[in-house]
């Protein structure tokens, strides 16, 4: 069955860096575009950023553009997402979360890892 | 990108039909049929309820249903079950080949 699994959240200082990963299996990733979303405490979703199944392609929100990079490594079934100079304000659960192929829907999403930014 | 316009809480009792708007813009709700609607439990991930504005992923009970109209899709759920008090969220696809979500509806089953 298909799953994501995020890891690599925790208590970050403003201005540091932090890599969240995704690591999925039971399909083919290679064969899937994938996403990041990410909801900060008690608020609504917030879309993130999109990979192509290859890579070729990134998107990214206006609000994290130029501080967020999402990557992946097919051979290893992951997605990243590298976040960098980061704010109060980037405190949430980030989620990854597979895109049903050529229907710009999320099928399936990880259970989340929460990014706190605090000093 | 500004977050598509939804209703902060709609309500009904278990039984009646409930409808959720989610309004954008010429550039993404107006222009795709690429609206999709997900619920979400409190503490659990979201999940997929309607793809392409109408269709339902497998799964999906067909009391949950989709449509859109100009700038403004909706999600109607009938036969409202206790089960189905949640937060929903609608997103679209946009112009600029990113993704948007609303601002959350929360559901409550009286």
């Amino acid at each position: 069955q298909v799953q994501l699994v995020e890891s690599g959240g925790g208590v970050v200082q403003p201005g540091r860096s932090l890599r969240v990963s995704c690591a999925a299996s039971g399909f083919s990733f290679n064969r899937h575009a994938m996403h990041w979303v990410r909801q900060a405490p008690g608020k609504g979703l917030e879309w993130v950023a999109v990979i192509s199944y290859d890579g070729s392609d990134r998107f990214y929100a206006d609000s994290v553009k130029g501080r967020f990079t999402i990557s992946r490594d097919n051979a290893k079934y992951t997605l990243y997402l590298q976040i960098n100079s980061l704010r109060a304000e980037d405190t949430a659960v980030y989620y990854c979360a597979r895109d049903l192929a050529m229907k710009y829907s999320c099928d399936y999403w990880g259970q989340g890892t929460l990014v706190t930014v605090s000093s | 990108q500004s977050a598509l316009t939804q209703p902060a809480s709609v309500s009904g009792s278990p039984g009646q039909s409930i409808t959720i708007s989610c309004t954008g813009t010429s550039s993404d709700v107006g222009f795709y049929n690429y609206v999709s609607w997900y619920q979400q439990h409190p503490g659990k991930a979201p999940k997929l309820m309607i793809y392409e504005v109408t269709n339902r992923p497998s799964g999906v009970p067909d009391r949950f249903s989709g449509s859109k109209s100009g700038n403004t899709a909706s999600l109607t759920i009938s036969g409202l079950q206790a089960e189905d008090e949640a937060d929903y969220y609608c997103s679209s696809y946009t112009s600029s080949n990113t993704r948007v979500f609303g601002s959350g509806t929360k559901v409550a089953v009286l």
